[in-house]
């Protein structure tokens, strides 16, 4: 079985530029996660996806992120303009459903802000 | 709100030793889940052991055990026998995936 696709791996981007991260869940899983983790820290919940429809994303900050997963499968997080603060891991997990079950994670995507 | 507590920032520990991870929540659901979750230097998180409310007894993954005092509102992981690829952040976490700050773990020989 396929594991979370993300790419890319890592990113270097100036503070005012845009930069995207993809991710592809386990094929059959309807809920999606994007998680911030800072260094040191614990991951943050982004958003959730419920298929293609948004359960949680209420610690988006949405002057400057936004996400969308069209189709209800894959999914892309996106940041305009980026800050120095938004230096972290963006992690994308995927679960058959809602709440209860096991996530699973993917790499992560490193993105640091110059 | 739910809410996720782990006091302790780092954990030392000596191959073959068992150590325990401490976490409390802290949640108004009646019926919920506690996961923990292992994240190694390379940055990926690792799926360990999960305890539903109403499960009577305690969950055991292989060497990895969760002590569940739901009185106490606690949710404590043992690992038995630690060992060097025990060295890791160690996270607890809820539905919908709500995690606490994490502990590191130093497993020395």
């Amino acid at each position: 079985e396929a594991g979370v696709a993300q790419s890319p791996r890592y990113k270097i981007i100036e503070k005012r530029q845009s930069v995207a991260f993809w991710c592809n869940p386990i094929s059959g899983h309807a809920t999606l996660y994007w998680y911030q983790q800072i260094l040191g820290q614990g991951p943050k919940l982004l958003i959730q996806f419920q298929n293609n429809g948004v359960v949680d994303d209420s610690q988006l900050p949405k002057d400057r992120f936004s996400a969308e997963r069209l189709k209800g499968v894959d999914s892309t997080l996106k940041i305009q303009p980026a800050k120095l603060e938004d230096s972290a891991v963006y992690l994308c997990a995927s679960s058959l459903q809602e709440g209860w079950t096991e996530a699973f994670f993917g790499q992560g995507t490193r993105l640091t802000v110059v | 709100a739910q809410k996720i507590t782990q006091t302790q920032p780092g954990m030392f520990v000596q191959e073959k030793e068992a150590v325990t991870l401490d976490c409390t929540y802290d949640t108004s659901d009646q019926s919920y889940g506690l996961f923990w979750y292992k994240q190694p230097s390379s940055g990926e998180m690792i799926f360990l052991i999960y305890q539903g409310s109403y499960d009577e007894q305690n969950a055991t993954e292989g060497r990895y055990s969760l002590n569940f005092q739901k009185a106490r509102k606690s949710a404590n992981l043992v690992i038995s026998a630690s060992q060097l690829g025990d060295s890791a952040m160690y996270f607890c976490a809820m539905p919908a995936l709500i995690f606490g700050k994490g502990t590191t773990l130093s497993v020395s020989s």
